[in-house]
């Protein structure tokens, strides 16, 4: 029971580096989320994938990219990473956008610090 | 987005049980309640849903007040295993986003 899988756990950055956050769910979701949480606060979140094909921003969407490469996979990009992007990254999955059904299902998250 | 306001923290004794409340004046008359927690260094996890009446399942208990400005989260015997932060989401429909403001942190103690 896979549901949803983040890699990697943990990484470490240089100001300026680039990475990617992969991301893949095993639910046949339809929609997917990327989220940062900083310490102490509550997840924000960065893009949403309502369907294969479509992304949309968030509330954060600010120095990260995203690609909906398939329905399983969603990945975050950070073309140049900077401090302030140090936190914890999640992802999500869902069965749709209707009103009842968002139960939305996480990964274990990527923490990443940027130095 | 409906706005929510839960207290910051809460204790509870093991096999007591625990009632967590949450103020959701704004919501408006379609959104649900989802109510999600998130254990120490793992991603949150969903907990129940409501819109109208009260629900049960396996993990908890929902009581939402008639008027709807505010429910309750109704574990009945809160275990070492519950403590976490919970949180409150009115689902506000048009959007899929979950909007998550800082929860209750509730601690178990023996």
């Amino acid at each position: 029971n896979a549901g949803v899988t983040q890699t990697p756990k943990f990484q470490v950055l240089k100001t300026g580096q680039s990475m990617t956050l992969q991301c893949a769910q095993d639910m046949n979701h339809n929609s997917m989320y990327w989220y940062r949480q900083d310490p102490g606060m509550g997840l924000r979140l960065i893009y949403y994938s309502a369907s294969e094909g479509t992304t949309d921003k968030g509330e954060v969407p600010n120095g990260y990219n995203v690609s909906r490469l398939n329905k399983r996979e969603f990945s975050l990009r950070l073309e140049s990473a900077a401090p302030s992007q140090t936190s914890v990254y999640f992802c999500a999955s869902s069965d749709g956008p209707q009103i009842a059904k968002n139960i939305q299902y996480f990964g274990a998250g990527t923490r990443l610090s940027v130095l | 987005d409906a706005k929510t306001t839960q207290p910051n923290s809460m204790e509870s004794n093991e096999e007591e049980p625990v009632h967590l409340p949450c103020n959701h004046s704004t919501i408006s008359g379609t959104d649900y309640i989802h109510w999600y927690r998130q254990l120490p260094s793992q991603g949150p996890e969903y907990v129940i849903h409501g819109l109208t009446s009260n629900v049960n399942n396996r993990m908890a208990s929902l009581a939402i007040a008639e008027d709807r400005k505010s429910s309750t989260l109704i574990l009945h015997r809160a275990t070492l295993r519950d403590a976490a932060v919970y949180y409150c989401i009115p689902n506000t429909g048009t959007a899929s986003k979950l909007t998550f403001g800082t929860g209750t942190r509730l601690q178990v103690t023996l």
